[in-house]
């Protein structure tokens, strides 16, 4: 079956500091890869996607590459602001399932320090 | 707003209670699925409606669990003789179409004592 494997956390920077969340996947078929996020006090949000090999998602600064090679797809900022605290969440989706349904990682909190 | 909204956003039942969990989706969204957010971890798919049918109950943990969504908007979890096991955010997701993007509500965060 589908599985995602996130690095442990918590993760602590300072502000302005480089971001890498790491993420590794197991599907059978061909994923969609997903960063979702979750800001104190509010719902999931969808942060970045890539739908195919060596696609890279961006938003709000956040970059990911969908790496067939080495089923990955990390999370990085290059200067993280405070705003950025947050749980972050990697998910895939088989995209030729019968539906979409999500399988997420366990999750990682960042604390991004003034 | 005109996202997906849950309700209530907090309840706590005493074992064996019956719960019913309502989600809202954006209007005209055809697909819409439900997640179990257990206390330090991922989401996990419970199931998915496309309109007023039910595709797909794979997640549901147990018989005690029913979702239904007779008129293919408004959708109901409900679950039966509550466990403490049972205790755990519970997400809705909806979306446009299949494989469109997923908008989440707020969660109903579920506590059994």
């Amino acid at each position: 079956g589908n599985s995602v494997t996130q690095m442990e956390g918590p993760v602590t920077l300072s502000e302005e500091a480089f971001l890498t969340i790491n993420c590794t996947y197991t599907a059978t078929g061909y994923p969609s890869l997903f960063w979702y996020v979750q800001y104190p006090g509010e719902g999931l949000q969808l942060l970045l996607k890539a739908t195919k090999a060596d696609d890279k998602g961006s938003n709000k600064g956040f970059e990911a590459t969908y790496r067939k090679e080495t089923t990955s797809f990390h999370l990085e900022k290059g200067s993280v602001q405070v705003s950025d605290s947050a749980v972050y969440f990697c998910a895939l989706s088989d995209q030729a399932g019968a539906n979409s349904k999500l399988t997420f990682g366990k999750g990682i909190t960042l604390s991004v320090r003034p | 707003g005109a996202g997906v909204s849950q309700s209530p956003r907090y309840k706590v039942a005493k074992r064996g209670q019956d719960v019913a969990l309502r989600c809202d989706p954006i209007s005209g969204h055809v697909s819409l699925f439900w997640y179990q957010q257990a206390l330090g971890q991922g989401p996990e798919f419970l199931t998915y409606f496309q309109n007023e049918a039910q595709l797909d109950k794979s997640g549901l943990p147990s018989d005690r669990f029913f979702a239904e969504r007779p008129e293919g908007s408004v959708s109901t979890l409900k679950i039966q003789r509550t466990q403490q096991e049972d205790s755990a955010v519970y997400l809705c997701a909806s979306s446009l179409e299949l494989y469109d993007e997923q908008f989440f509500g707020p969660g109903t965060r579920l506590t059994v004592l």
